[in-house]
């Protein structure tokens, strides 16, 4: 049962555009939202989250938006820059379990 | 931020060998650990919780004789990947959590030859 989904395997942008990851969860009890960037044989680092009491966050270039009658959530990162090129994984927990479900994780390309 | 350590970072090992993984969190204590297995191109798989002075929860299809969990200090716990099949060669991943955001350490690729 994948509660945490990110549909799109890979997602390929233009340097300084914007670029939009999407992830929909299926549990209801999840009220704390993460984002995680991962390179290649390292671990992954994280990036942001969001509490379920608000619908938005922002952080620099990186922004996390909550709905959460629709169960999706989203990471948007502006301006792109090639560096920003890695797996972002989208992540879940619930009050009072720190275990957290990962996504399957979105390949973002940025080319120059 | 919050600084996790794995050792080693990449180990090869023969088949029938055991070996262990160690997972550190530098400048916090951790109560709670977390084992993660991390097959290519897919999402990272929990394995099981670790807990600090008791005994490991294993998620489901884990082998827990297979796969030892000791959380001996607030800040280390280790995994010990026991008689090695090359089908156990993966990314494994740990990560612990300070305040509300889990930290993940470099990760350690196993190659069991």
């Amino acid at each position: 049962d994948q509660q945490v989904k990110q549909n799109s395997p890979s997602l390929r942008v233009q340097e300084g555009r914007i670029s939009i990851l999407n992830c929909d969860y299926t549990n209801s009890m999840f009220d704390y939202f993460l984002w995680y960037k991962k390179y290649p044989a390292e671990g992954p680092t994280f990036l942001i989250s969001i509490s379920s009491i608000k619908d938005k966050n922002e952080d620099g270039r990186f922004t996390v938006f909550l709905n959460k009658s629709a169960k999706h959530l989203s990471l948007h990162i502006v301006p792109s820059q090639p560096g920003d090129s890695a797996v972002y994984f989208c992540a879940a927990r619930w009050t009072g379990g720190f275990k957290t479900i990962f996504g399957a994780g979105t390949r973002l390309f940025v080319k120059a | 931020g919050a600084v996790v350590s794995q050792h080693p970072s990449r180990v090869i090992c023969k088949s029938g060998t055991s070996v262990k993984i160690e997972c550190r969190s530098l400048d916090f204590q951790a109560t709670t650990m977390f084992w993660y297995r991390q097959f290519p191109k897919k999402s990272l798989m929990l394995m099981a919780t670790s807990n600090e002075g008791s005994k490991a929860t294993y998620e489901q299809g884990v082998e827990k004789d297979k796969f030892l969990i000791n959380h001996a200090s607030l800040t280390l716990s280790t995994l010990t990947v026991t008689s090695a099949h090359p089908e156990d060669s993966s990314f494994y991943i740990c990560s612990a959590t300070g305040e509300e955001t889990q930290y993940f350490g470099p990760g350690t690729r196993l190659l069991v030859l």
